[in-house]
């Protein structure tokens, strides 16, 4: 079963402009990553934030995360074509013997 | 370091036929996965291994498929036989054993086309 979901599933916006995307969760967690993934290839790893962070930086991405929500977000700033990608949140979850749980993901597709 | 290593990178099979895919890990990571991707959905975990063991093969629909990792090192995840609906992408990854927050790194993957 999925663990993650994301919300919007789609999200269009003009390049410059930022993106945000949300993700909720059932279970407690260890941590919570976030990864992308360009026409179905492989997922690369953006950023994983710890259960006892808020708020982690990595470049132009700005992760939250909402314990007493279950949730987190991803925001990318100054949106870029090349960012344009599938964006999924993965939980690895306490007692979960280290597995990642994935979501059904975010399409972002940014215009030039 | 390098990746993890999956081949082949595309698969066209007819429905009962056989397919077998490779992955070959970071070096040293003792923890492997495959993951099933259907297109528009997230990766699902298929199988986890812990060096050549099995850790978690609940969600690996055992009647047709099979994966091994002898040695610790390679793995191989095999079909047999194949579904119309076993079409997807199957992912491979590994990861280190520096704690919990160590994240994971994952191959490029195989997308396999059942006709």
């Amino acid at each position: 079963s999925q663990q993650g979901e994301e919300d919007p599933q789609a999200l269009s916006i003009q390049e410059g402009e930022n993106a945000t995307m949300n993700c909720s969760y059932k279970t407690s967690i260890n941590n919570l990553q976030w990864y992308r993934q360009n026409s179905g290839r492989g997922l690369v790893h953006l950023i994983l934030i710890r259960s006892n962070e808020r708020e982690k930086h990595s470049g132009r991405l700005r992760v939250t995360l909402d314990t007493s929500k279950k949730s987190s977000s991803l925001l990318i700033t100054a949106s870029r074509a090349a960012d344009t990608a599938s964006y999924f949140c993965a939980t690895d979850a306490w007692g979960n013997n280290y597995k990642l749980s994935f979501g059904a993901g975010t399409t972002v597709t940014v215009r030039a | 370091e390098a990746g993890v290593a999956q081949s082949p990178r595309y698969k066209i099979i007819e429905k009962r036929q056989s397919v077998a895919f490779w992955c070959n890990p970071i070096s040293g990571h003792a923890t492997l996965y495959w993951y099933q991707q259907i297109l528009g959905q997230g990766p699902k975990l298929l199988i986890q291994f812990q060096n050549n063991g099995v850790v978690d093969d609940s969600q690996l629909p055992k009647d047709r498929f099979s994966a091994e990792r002898l040695k610790g090192v390679d793995s191989t995840l095999k079909i047999q036989p194949a579904k119309l609906e076993d079409s997807a992408v199957y992912l491979c990854a590994s990861r280190g054993n520096r704690g919990f927050s160590y994240g994971y790194t994952f191959g490029s993957g195989t997308r396999l086309t059942v006709v």
